[in-house]
């Protein structure tokens, strides 16, 4: 079975700390993923990279970097925390050949707040 | 730009009842189609994928149907559970690139 770790599941941070969440993956899949859920506007894609070191932004990437040095991990890291950044946190991965389909495979999610 | 619909957006149902949930896409070139349920406060854990070749996926109670032509999907559950309780998400894959397209979700109450 595929598994995708997050470093934390709750997370209390104040205004203006530098966050780091961490995503791991134990599929060797190319493809990982970033993205935050809020009631009413769904999941929306912050970053999302294809191979070490390659990234590419998703829909929301202001206030957002990631880190991919290894395959396996992938970092989200919040610059200078702000309220609205508060959110739940969700990873994902998925190997992108047509054996899989790009399936993908999320983490158990982070609760960020921020204060 | 795709987006996905789901309706309703909240059912609840009595135990025991066969129940089937939709999703809507504007854009039918797509790659594929997943479904996904998630508990509160967790992640998303994936139900079901259906290749744009295929016209339905079956495991366990679940069956997924996806109509590309009319930028449709349904998931039908039979002989829902309260175990079932939970938000079903469609998300689609276009035939580019690796990312999902989310609809908002459909939240499932089976009462016993």
């Amino acid at each position: 079975d595929v598994k995708v770790t997050q470093s934390s599941r709750y997370l209390v941070k104040r205004t203006g700390e530098k966050v780091f969440l961490e995503c791991v993956q134990d599929m060797d899949h190319e493809n990982m993923f970033w993205y935050r859920q809020d009631p009413g506007l769904g999941l929306r894609l912050i970053y999302f990279s294809y191979d070490v070191k390659m990234k590419e932004k998703g829909d929301i990437p202001e206030g957002y970097s990631v880190s991919r040095e290894k395959k396996e991990r992938f970092s989200l890291i919040l610059e200078s925390a702000s309220t609205n950044q508060t959110s739940m946190y969700l990873c994902a991965s998925s190997f992108p050949g047509p054996c899989c389909g790009h399936e993908q495979y999320f983490g158990p999610g982070t609760r960020l707040t921020v204060t | 730009k795709q987006e996905v619909t789901q309706i309703p957006a909240a059912l609840s149902v009595p135990e025991g009842e066969n129940l089937v949930l939709n999703c809507s896409f504007t854009d039918s070139a797509i790659y594929n189609l997943q479904w996904f349920r998630q508990d509160p406060g967790k992640g998303l854990t994936s139900l079901l994928l259906i290749q744009s070749s295929q016209r339905e996926q079956t495991s366990g109670r679940l069956n997924a149907s996806l109509d590309k032509s009319s930028g449709r999907s349904t998931l039908y559950i039979a002989a829902s559970q309260p175990g079932d309780s939970a938000t079903y998400l469609c998300a689609v894959k276009e035939t580019s690139g690796s990312r999902l397209t989310f609809g908002e979700g459909t939240q499932l109450t089976v009462n016993p």
